[in-house]
């Protein structure tokens, strides 16, 4: 079982719909980042929370450290948020990060 | 700022051959590590280092080597080239301390044959 869980895997969604991306993780963890990639593109970093939540225009990021969970929040989606997004996380005291395998985000007009 | 560039973007090696993926970043981070990223798999660590001088091995460090001589550069090369190193290949920067949000190159993609 991988260490860090996203779901879906692949998302479907019409613009203006309300997106939710999750991840689960089993290990202690100091932080967690949630990054952006285009296809064919870099990895841009959107969010990185060790507690409570946090919002950026329209992204919204929680985390639960009890329930080792947090979730990626999308309002008002459009095409452009068409992307991988990808949860990671940092253990303890080192700076390693532990990469789960993504969502696939496709937003149709 | 640049931030973190890599070259080159694209490469296609024989096998056997070597070679060097340069990576530069220009914020003073002490941080640097290359990972590898293959379908189906997330980002996987090849090696890191925390400063200059210092280097460490991340999860899959077999048939890569890394030097850290300067702040601000960490070339990643390939002793000889395998098509199981057929990935795409990213170098990442963050501030040891503060809020550590990483910094990633563009990548560069590199195929085997």
């Amino acid at each position: 079982k991988n260490e860090v869980e996203q779901s879906p895997q692949n998302l479907t969604a019409q613009e203006g719909e309300f997106i939710t991306i999750n991840c689960s993780y089993s290990v202690g963890i100091s932080a967690l980042h949630w990054l952006q990639q285009h296809p064919g593109g870099g990895i841009v970093s959107l969010f990185m929370l060790s507690s409570g939540k946090k919002k950026h225009g329209r992204l919204i990021a929680t985390i639960n450290i009890q329930e080792k969970h947090s979730s990626l929040h999308i309002t008002a989606s459009h095409p452009r948020d068409s992307a991988v997004y990808i949860c990671a996380v940092k253990g303890g005291a080192t700076n390693k990060l532990i990469f789960g395998t993504g969502t696939l985000l496709a937003v149709q007009p | 700022n640049a931030g973190v560039t890599q070259t080159p973007k694209f490469q296609v090696l024989k096998t056997g051959q070597s070679m060097t993926l340069q990576c530069a970043q220009d914020m003073n981070h002490e941080y640097m590590s290359w990972y590898r990223q293959d379908p189906g798999m997330g980002l996987r660590l090849i090696h890191y280092s925390v400063g200059a001088g210092i280097t460490d091995q991340g999860e899959v460090p077999n048939g890569y080597n890394v030097s850290r001589s300067t702040t601000e550069d960490f070339p990643l090369r390939l002793l000889s080239a395998a098509p199981s190193q057929t990935s795409v290949y990213f170098c990442a920067s963050n501030r040891q301390r503060g809020t550590g949000e990483q910094f990633f190159g563009p990548g560069t993609r590199l195929t085997v044959l």
